[in-house]
């Protein structure tokens, strides 16, 4: 099982909201991404991490930042929040060590943007 | 940069019968190959992996094969049960310790009893 936590696990909110989506791993791990994805559709990197104060914007365009200012922890923002930002949120991380490649996905924030 | 394509979109077999999802890639570099399974609601689990020196991987009732001088892959499911149904995602990372894996579309496989 892996230990990457993601909060809130739903939320609703009105346009114009500042959000903050948690994404938290104790495992370790160097590497950390998120993706937005449509229900059942393609997994679109927005934003990825190689360590501590490293960040990048993934292969999707977002509006939303991110932040890495500790090892385990990667939130993402959104300043103000639009219908078109409703959406589902996976957050992962990965630990491309000799011995192993795997990244594990947390549960997802399901994001609706009234 | 790498690219994946993954086949078919969508995938419907009866209960017992066996599934075969298929995957290409194009960056010959790449050298491990995970597949996911989401289920509705969750996050992506992954199911197996395989990696570049070697052609199949089996655990259980799922198996991988990776052809490497056609550069695809694929993933097979025998036995089908209904809990196999879900959104299974194919994926490639190039030389190790690059950056990002690269997901192929997804394939939605429904198992009917």
């Amino acid at each position: 099982e892996a230990d990457i936590y993601q909060t809130p696990r739903y939320l609703v909110i009105g346009t114009g909201k500042k959000i903050t989506l948690e994404c938290s791993q104790t495992m370790g791990h160097d590497k950390m991404y998120w993706y937005q994805q449509d229900p059942g559709m393609e997994l679109h990197l927005i934003h990825y991490s190689y360590g501590v104060n490293s960040t990048e914007k993934g292969d999707l365009s977002s509006e939303s930042t991110v932040s890495r200012i500790r090892t385990e922890h990667f939130p993402l923002t959104l300043e103000s929040a639009r219908p078109s930002h409703t959406s589902q949120y996976l957050c992962a991380s990965r630990n491309t060590g000799l011995q192993t490649d795997t990244q594990y996905f947390g549960p997802g924030t399901r994001l609706t943007v009234l | 940069g790498e690219n994946v394509e993954q086949h078919p979109s969508t995938l419907s077999v009866q209960e017992g019968d066996s599934a075969v999802i298929k995957c290409t890639y194009s960056d010959s570099a790449s050298n491990y190959f995970p597949w996911y399974k989401q289920e509705l609601g969750k996050g992506p689990q992954l199911i197996i992996d395989i990696r570049s020196n070697v052609g199949e991987k089996k655990d259980q009732r799922i198996a991988v094969t990776l052809n490497k001088t056609a550069k695809h892959f694929s993933l097979h499911i025998t036995e089908t049960q209904p809990e196999d149904s879900a959104v299974y995602f194919c994926a490639a990372s190039g030389m190790r310790g690059a950056q990002k894996l690269v997901f192929g579309q997804g394939t939605r496989l429904t198992i009917n009893p």
